[in-house]
């Protein structure tokens, strides 16, 4: 079975640093990862799909890398804003079925 | 484009009653998801649509849940009877390939069983 963990699970900074959230997954049989950010009281929004042949994506600030053999993703969010302040999920579409396993996801705080 | 639209989006009910939840997806969307989201956790499937015909329903607890999709295009979830852990976000998703292509959620029915 497929699972997911997210490190670190809370996440503080200033204005303006660069920051980098960890998720990693048990099975490498994968046909995409994805990162989700969820307000408070909200769904989930899309931020970037990786598929299983791709090593990154890039959107705006973010990018996602994924490194499949060893079963890591990483979001990368640079110059962060008060506005980034949300939960980021990673999720991953397991070769198991189309369902996607979330982790518990990292609760972003920048403060001005 | 509209994006995957869910009603209601608040219900509060005393446990033993009966709650539905519907769900529209993005059109031409072949596969709708229904998730369960309980309080700090990460979303978790209860059901998968392929068309109008399930693909997995392994997590879904038969005994009180049901979902159907009629013509292929909305989705009703429904509980009966609720117990308290129920108590959770239930989310509506969408994709036009399950492997391959992105999911799109709708905003959620946050769910409240006393």
């Amino acid at each position: 079975k497929q699972e997911v963990t997210q490190i670190p699970a809370a996440l503080s900074v200033p204005e303006g640093e660069n920051l980098v959230l960890n998720c990693s997954f048990t099975d490498s049989a994968i046909y995409n990862l994805q990162w989700f950010r969820q307000d408070p009281g909200k769904g989930l929004t899309s931020l970037l799909l990786i598929q299983s042949s791709q090593r990154e994506q890039t959107s705006g600030r973010l990018n996602a890398s994924l490194d499949k053999s060893s079963g890591r993703s990483t979001l990368y969010i640079a110059a962060s804003q008060p506005g980034d302040s949300a939960t980021y999920l990673c999720a991953v579409n397991s070769n198991s079925g189309y369902a996607l396993n979330f982790g518990k996801g990292t609760s972003l705080l920048v403060t001005p | 484009e509209a994006g995957v639209a869910q009603s209601p989006r608040y219900k509060i009910i005393e446990k033993r009653q009966s709650v539905a939840f519907w769900c529209n997806p993005i059109s031409g969307h072949a596969t709708l998801y229904w998730y369960q989201q309980i309080l700090g956790q990460g979303p978790k499937l209860l059901i998968q649509f392929q068309n109008n015909g399930v693909v997995d329903d392994s997590q879904l607890p038969k005994d009180r849940f049901s979902a159907e999709r009629l013509k292929g295009v909305d989705s009703t979830l429904k509980i009966q009877p609720a117990k308290l852990e129920d108590s959770a976000v239930y989310l509506c998703a969408s994709s036009l390939d399950p492997a391959y292509n992105e999911q799109f959620f709708g905003p959620g029915t946050r769910l409240t069983v006393l």
